[in-house]
């Protein structure tokens, strides 16, 4: 079974804080996704990486930054958390062989509440 | 653009009914199409999807989805519900970037 694991399951900051949330798939997966989940809106893609140093924009870039150093782990963070950064955000990773195809698996998310 | 709509953000069905969750897409090319399901405090995890193979697809826990091109539509269906189906579904489409676009959910309430 593919495993996807994030650090924490639930995360309180205060406004102005760096914070980095972690990921780490075991499966080799080439892809890496991070999107954020808020009620009524859906998932949202942040960023994603098709290779390890590799990083492209989501739709909601701002405020994140990424970190991909090695292909199992993928970080995402934010540089001055702001209050409407509270949010769900969830990792993703497949394989990497037909994008367009691919499924994507997902950690179980980790809470973020910026105070 | 590719884009997904589901109807109804919250539907509720009895136990032993038909669960019909609704989802429209739109795409300027051939669509690939997926359900996604979050059970409570979870991430989310592949029910099925379309690929243009079958427009008929199964998927686990008895969930299944077809592809209606003339309707633009990718439904899910369950003959009979179970209470263990609540949860939250997704559906979602692959666009031209190689990204999967999500609808914004539909919750699913089973009541006794």
């Amino acid at each position: 079974d593919v495993k996807v694991t994030q650090s924490s399951r639930y995360l309180v900051k205060r406004t102005g804080e760096k914070v980095f949330l972690e990921c780490v798939q075991d499966m080799d997966h080439e892809n890496m996704f991070w999107y954020r989940q808020d009620p009524g809106l859906g998932l949202r893609l942040i960023y994603f990486s098709y290779d390890v140093k590799m990083k492209e924009k989501g739709d909601i870039p701002e405020g994140y930054s990424v970190s991909r150093e090695k292909k199992e782990r993928f970080s995402l963070i934010l540089e001055s958390a702001s209050t409407n950064q509270t949010s769900m955000y969830l990792c993703a990773s497949s394989f990497g062989l037909a994008v367009r195809t691919d499924t994507q698996y997902f950690g179980p998310g980790t809470r973020l509440t910026v105070l | 653009a590719q884009s997904v709509t589901q109807l109804g953000s919250h539907v509720s069905v009895s136990e032993g009914a038909l669960v019909l969750l609704r989802c429209n897409y739109s795409s300027s090319v051939p669509p690939y199409l997926f359900w996604y399901v979050q059970y409570p405090n979870q991430g989310l995890q592949l029910l099925l999807k379309y690929t243009s193979a079958a427009t008929l697809v199964k998927g686990i826990n008895g969930f299944e989805a077809e592809f209606k091109k003339s309707e633009t539509s990718f439904h899910l269906t369950k003959p009979s519900a179970h209470m263990s189906d609540a949860a939250e579904y997704f559906c979602a489409v692959s666009d031209l970037k190689d990204k999967i676009i999500f609808g914004k959910g539909t919750r699913l309430h089973i009541l006794p």
